[in-house]
This record gives C-alpha cells, structure tokens and sequence, in this order.
C-alpha cells in the first residue's frame, strides 16, 4: 500500500522566495496534519485538517504559513516569503477518524533557505 | 491537558543489551500512547500503541511497552539491542477528542558494538 507521499524531498531556495510543500495522503484517511521539525524546537504541529477542512491552524508561525487541502488527495503548505530561519524538515501525516488510530508520516521535506 | 516527558536525551548501550526508553504521560482522560521511530532522514514510523485493550503491547522489531497507570508509565523495552535499532524514538499520548497527538522531545538510542 502506497503511504503518504511528499514532494519534494529536498528544496534549496533564497531567502524571500515562494516554496510550495505538497502532501498525498493515504487514500480512505480523512485527518491530515503537517509538522516540523528542528533540532532547536523537535516536532511542531502546525496545523491539522479533517475532512479537508483545517481544524486547528494554532501552531502555524506567521502570517507567511499557508495551508490547504483542496480535496481528499492533495494538500500543500506554503510559505511565502520565505526566510532563513524556516529551515526544517517539514513532515505530512494522515490518519483515520478515530482517537485510537496512529498517524502515519511521510519521509518528509528537507528545506533549507539561504 | 496532556503532556509527555521522555527522560533521556540520549541512551547508549551495547550490541546484545537490554533496551529501556522511558515515558511519562499526564492526561486527565483515559489516554492512547504511541511509540514512533525515526531513521535518518525517514518520517516517523510506528512502533506499537496502546489503546486500553491489554497492558503490555508488543510491537514491531522485537520492542515492547507496558502501560502503568498507577505510575502514569509508557516505557519501551527490548531485552537485546541491534545496532539497526539506532535511531530516534519518540513517545506520543492522545488523551481528548481533539485527535492531536502530543510527542515527547525524543530520545536517541546508540548502540555501541
């Protein structure tokens, strides 16, 4: 079965730059959340979806954070502009409507802004 | 509110010895506890869960973890090390309806030859 998909793996991109993160969720899941993750801050919940609705967007940093999830299949994550300090790995999960189901995470975005 | 601490930033043991990774949970409900694993420049991947049906759950790669509630406890154990099992583990409770998972900082587990 084909996990949760994320694109690219790697990004490089200079400062002030727009970068688009896209996520493919595992088919049938109706929750998708995007985290990052730093060695100064671990694993940060940025913002989570159900039903392709975003549900709770309090762990997006700034105004320069976008997401969405225009169908079941597809979401992105944008910042724009980009800076220096969004330097991360960026990871997708996906899961199933229920408190006792586990998230499953992709391989995740590497980015790095010069 | 729940929350997670994982006591150890770091372990270190040798090839062929036990592994312990400690949790400790707070919720003010009935929780759920995860256990993840992360390989180098890989997401995470679950270990095992814990969702009230038996006390000691068995997981993937020969781990194990057994819920103590008197002790609010989720520790990860494996009773011999590879050195395949290094990597980062991260413990994860979800205590309310909010389906959000709140992860302990991690810990890295070396395995030394």
């Amino acid at each position: 079965d084909a996990g949760v998909i994320q694109s690219p793996r790697h990004e490089v991109t200079e400062m002030g730059q727009e970068v688009t993160l896209r996520c493919k969720p595992i088919s049938g899941h109706d929750y998708l959340f995007w985290y990052r993750q730093t060695m100064m801050r671990g694993l940060e919940l940025l913002i989570y979806f159900n039903n392709n609705v975003p549900i709770d967007d309090s762990g997006m940093p700034e105004d320069r954070f976008s997401a969405k999830m225009p169908n079941a299949s597809f979401s992105t994550l944008k910042i724009q502009p980009s800076e220096p300090r969004d330097s991360a790995v960026y990871f997708c999960a996906s899961g199933q409507g229920a408190s006792n189901q586990p998230q499953h995470f992709g391989d995740g975005t590497r980015l790095s802004i010069l | 509110a729940q929350s997670v601490t994982q006591l150890g930033s770091h372990v270190s043991v040798s090839e062929g010895a036990l592994v312990l990774l400690r949790c400790n949970y707070s919720s003010s409900v009935p929780p759920y506890l995860f256990w993840y694993v992360q390989y180098p420049n890989q997401g995470l991947q679950l270990l095992l869960k814990y969702t009230s049906a038996a006390t000691l759950v068995k997981g993937i790669n020969g781990f194990e973890a057994e819920f103590k509630k008197s002790e609010t406890s989720f520790h990860l154990t494996k009773p011999s090390a590879h050195m395949s099992d290094a990597a980062e583990y991260f413990c994860a409770v979800r205590g309310d309806s909010s389906y959000k998972l709140i992860f302990g900082s991690g810990t890295r587990l070396l395995v030394r030859p």
